[in-house]
């Protein structure tokens, strides 16, 4: 069974960079067929999709975030990460990370247990 | 983008009753691509319907989905205690994918 762990700060100041991690246990993303993705949730409920990388390293970002985005891999660590720039308070969320059903099917029936993350001074 | 629009924000029924979920959209989903997840507080989404009506694994059959270009359904047959939760839905037939802002089930 595939497990997804976040990890990173839970406070970060305004006008710097998010960095979070994503370990992944029971599967390995080298093996193809699934997109990793990061999702985030707002304090207000509303999810947004903020985009995902695929083994080979192509990435999809969603075009409200695409300027401020970089997913990243380490295969060998298994890991996918997130970079998220120029905070605002606007930025303050739970951040998932999770896997799509695989094979062009872009739902998700993995995810981890979410990130919180502020964005304060 | 695709916008969807989940009715009611808040359901208030007692266990047992049939609960109707809609989820509109602001264009045509493409072939049906259309999911539905729940929520309980501090927990993330599992994911309970793909392809607008296919269950997914392990999830019990009084909750079922249906519809098709626009507009969408979630039913839960008869509400069980634990089935109180808030519930999204999510679009993956045009990118960016999106999601609903959420129905929320709560005890009458």
């Amino acid at each position: 069974q595939v497990q997804l762990q976040e990890s990173g700060p839970g406070l970060v100041k305004p006008s710097q960079t998010l960095s979070l991690t994503c370990t992944v246990s029971g599967g390995s993303i080298s093996s193809g067929g699934h997109y990793w993705t990061w999702i985030r949730q707002y304090p207000g409920k509303g999810l947004e999709w903020i985009g995902n990388i695929y083994y080979s390293g192509t990435t999809s970002y969603n075009p409200s975030l695409k300027s401020r985005v970089t997913i990243s891999l380490d295969m060998s660590k298994n890991q996918f990460s997130l970079k998220l720039s120029s905070l605002t308070a606007a930025d303050t969320a739970v951040y998932y990370c999770a896997r799509d059903a695989g094979w062009a099917s872009y739902y998700f029936d993995h995810w981890g247990q979410g990130a919180l993350v502020t964005v304060s001074s | 983008e695709i916008v969807l629009t989940q009715s009611p924000g808040t359901l208030s029924l007692s266990p047992g009753e049939r609960a109707t979920l809609s989820c509109r959209a602001s264009q045509s989903v493409s072939s049906n691509y259309l999911a539905w997840y729940q929520q309980k507080p501090g927990q993330a989404p599992r994911l309970l319907i793909y392809g607008a009506s296919s269950r997914a694994t392990g999830i019990p059959d009084r909750f079922s989905g249906s519809g098709s270009g626009t507009d969408f359904t979630l039913t839960i047959s008869r509400l069980e205690p634990e089935d109180f939760a808030v519930y999204y839905c999510q679009q993956y037939g045009t990118s960016p994918w999106t999601f609903g802002q959420g129905t929320k089930v709560e005890i009458k």
